[in-house]
């Protein structure tokens, strides 16, 4: 069992459809992350919030629309999928998204399935 | 080139040696290396954490670090079974909010 809980597991959406991935973290940390891992590619970065404040969009499609309303949680905001946006979505937090040595740790992640 | 280098494997090696990961990246002011292990289907776990050129051990794990040459490995010894995984080399570089920046990872079997 993971310090950070993403909700839900699996997903299977259509393309027209709006839907919204959770993450909530348990372990204090100040910084959250969103990532996404496709099959034989490395993590992609999408979103960094740090104490609530958005500090990076590594050029993530409007498609996806991040919101961290408290350090403690972070949703991901899906509308008008595309087919190749299938992946897993995996969020990460750390004590804070400053200082190099402080690790990531990672939710079980969100497995979408786009139709 | 890729910012973090790992071959993709599968690497294989009989239960009780001792297996030898590689990660190489492109980055000099990256400060900060991590591995991380990944079951099928479940997230990345941390694993270890090395910062400083040299080894740094814990328990099985050995993680060494050249960073003149821009590479990391990773050693498990007295390999097992259950270390059959797919090992990810994540490296951090220094300064404002700093990205983490991982490999495709290299995928590990134990043959028992």
């Amino acid at each position: 069992e993971t310090g950070v809980t993403q909700t839900p597991r699996h997903l299977v959406m259509g393309m027209t459809n709006k839907k919204s991935l959770k993450c909530e973290q348990h372990l204090g940390h100040n910084a959250m992350y969103w990532y996404k891992q496709s099959a034989k590619k490395p993590l992609e970065l999408m979103f960094v919030y740090n104490f609530k404040e958005q500090t990076e969009n590594n050029s993530v499609p409007s498609r996806f629309s991040p919101e961290c309303p408290n350090s403690s949680h972070l949703f991901l905001h899906l509308h008008t999928l595309q087919p190749e946006d299938s992946a897993l979505y995996l969020c990460a937090s750390s004590q804070g998204a400053q200082g190099a040595r402080q690790p990531q740790h990672f939710g079980d992640g969100t497995r979408l399935s786009i139709l | 080139q890729k910012e973090v280098e790992q071959n993709s494997g599968p690497l294989s090696v009989p239960e009780g040696a001792i297996a030898s990961l590689n990660c190489t990246y492109s980055d000099r002011v990256s400060q900060s290396f991590f591995w991380y292990r990944q079951y099928s289907g479940k997230s990345p776990e941390l694993i270890m954490s090395i910062y400083s050129n040299g080894d740094k051990e814990d328990g099985r794990f050995t993680a060494q670090l050249n960073k003149a040459s821009q590479y990391v490995s990773l050693l498990i010894r007295d390999s097992q079974p259950s270390d059959s995984a797919t090992y990810l080399c994540a490296v951090r570089r220094t300064g404002g909010y700093q990205k983490v920046t991982f490999g495709t990872g290299t995928k590990l079997q134990v043959i028992p």
